[in-house]
């Protein structure tokens, strides 16, 4: 059974790069037949398809924040990982990791981001 | 973006209820469709995808129809575990939109 667990820091100052990770146990992120995906959830803009990494290191991004975005997996750690990057409060939201090209079966528990000062 | 539009936004039940939750799509997405169940604190749950396949483990009183730009869910006989906020989700186009939810409530 896939199980995944976000970890990272509650709190990212404004401007600063928000850093989460998704450790992977039950599969391998380098099975192939799988995507790896991150979504978002806030009061403001209700779920949000943040992108999504393939085990060959193909990526996806929701074009809206393509340009402060990196989703990248390692398969030796079994796990895949978000940089978002010059974050504003509008960036504050609980964070989930998902497995899924499509839609997504399994997720983590999320984790709460909030940017402030 | 493809819009999702979900209606009602809050939907008053009780246990035993035959229920519809409906979902447009603001262009076609075909039946490019999943549902979610999500409980307070906790991450969503697949219940259905491509419009109507029922996920593993879910049961039967869920079912979900539609195709083009309207969906619907329905919860044939309503038990205390359902209640809970449901959301649409396309993956037609990306990027994946969701719908803003329905919160199901006891009446």
């Amino acid at each position: 059974q896939v199980q995944l667990q976000e970890s990272g820091p509650g709190l990212v100052k404004p401007s600063q790069t928000l850093s989460l990770t998704c450790a992977v146990s039950g599969v391998s992120t380098g099975r192939g037949d799988y995507f790896w995906t991150w979504i978002r959830q806030s009061p403001g803009m209700g779920l949000e398809w943040i992108g999504r990494v393939h085990s060959s290191g193909i990526t996806n991004y929701n074009p809206s924040l393509k340009s402060r975005l990196t989703i990248s997996v390692d398969e030796t750690e079994n796990q895949f990982a978000l940089s978002l990057t010059s974050v504003t409060a509008a960036d504050t939201a609980v964070y989930y990791c998902a497995r899924g090209e499509y839609f997504f079966d399994s997720w983590g528990q999320g984790t709460l981001v909030t940017v402030t000062s | 973006d493809i819009q999702m539009t979900q209606s009602p936004s809050t939907l008053s039940a009780s246990v035993g209820d035959r229920v519809t939750i409906t979902c447009r799509a603001s262009q076609s997405i075909s039946n490019w469709l999943a549902w979610y169940q999500q409980k307070p604190g906790k991450a969503p749950n697949l219940l259905i995808y491509k419009t109507s396949s029922l996920e593993g483990g879910v049961p039967s009183r869920f079912s979900g129809s539609g195709s083009g730009t309207e969906f619907t869910l329905t919860i044939s006989s309503l038990q205390p575990d359902d209640f809970a906020s449901y959301y649409c989700q396309q993956y037609d186009t990306r990027p994946y939109t969701f719908g803003q939810g329905t919160k199901l409530e006891i009446k």
